[in-house]
């Protein structure tokens, strides 16, 4: 599609929960981001995949959160027990490339809104 | 990786010229500097970027200093639509993600 889409826009969640979020990127695109906003203007990079591959997982948390992109299937991301300091909007993004250079940019989603309760 | 500071927020008439700015003293030979705004409810919005030379394009012009450690976001007519927090971002040329700071929420009045 033309478009980074995302599933669901808000998802609510008990404490202990699992929830999964998906992203479809823009078609043609290799590369995709997930970043997480806390508060309003919090972003923090989480992770990166070059086509069903890990680019770069630096800003993973090592429990809990698990993300795949698998062909021919949305990515997706994965929180196991969630806890209330998960509560934040997801952006998934894509790229066509992951090098900058001048034509490359990053298009994002409209963000899938997580609350934990 | 090299910061940014900006504004925490600005505010503009309708119709006027806006000139958000952005401080990166630290800045290295090979980050290009990007600028990304979100609208309310949405996902972040690539505005323009550049490297070394003033940028335009429809959305807005991008001058840079000569020593590139400060650069000038310009929207030459603020609509309400431009309403929205305008990051200011240094892309390392080594690196893929986007490193975001507070951004400058940039508001418009009728």
């Amino acid at each position: 599609g033309e478009e980074v889409a995302q599933t669901p826009k808000h998802l609510v969640r008990g404490e202990g929960q699992k929830a999964k979020l998906y992203c479809a990127p823009i078609k043609g695109h290799s590369y995709v981001f997930w970043y997480q906003q806390v508060l309003k203007n919090e972003f923090k990079f989480l992770i990166s995949f070059q086509n069903e591959n890990v680019f770069d997982e630096t800003g993973m948390p090592k429990e809990r959160f698990s993300a795949k992109c698998l062909p021919n299937s949305p990515c997706s991301l994965e929180i196991q027990a969630t806890k209330l300091e998960d509560s934040a909007v997801y952006f998934c993004a894509s790229s066509q490339f992951a090098q900058v250079n001048s034509g490359n940019t990053i298009y994002f989603g409209e963000g899938s809104w997580l609350t934990v309760v | 990786d090299a910061k940014t500071t900006q504004p925490n927020s600005m505010e503009s008439n309708e119709e006027e010229p806006v000139h958000l700015p952005c401080n990166h003293s630290t800045i290295s030979g090979t980050d290009y500097i990007h600028w990304y705004r979100q609208l309310p409810s949405q996902g972040p919005e690539y505005v323009i970027h550049g490297l070394t030379s003033n940028v335009n394009n429809r959305m807005a012009s991008l001058a840079i200093a000569e020593d590139r450690k400060s650069s000038t976001l310009i929207l030459h007519r603020a609509t309400l639509r431009d309403a929205a927090v305008y990051y200011c971002i240094l892309r390392v040329l080594s690196h893929s993600t986007l490193t975001f700071g507070k951004g400058t929420m940039l508001l418009v009045s009728p």
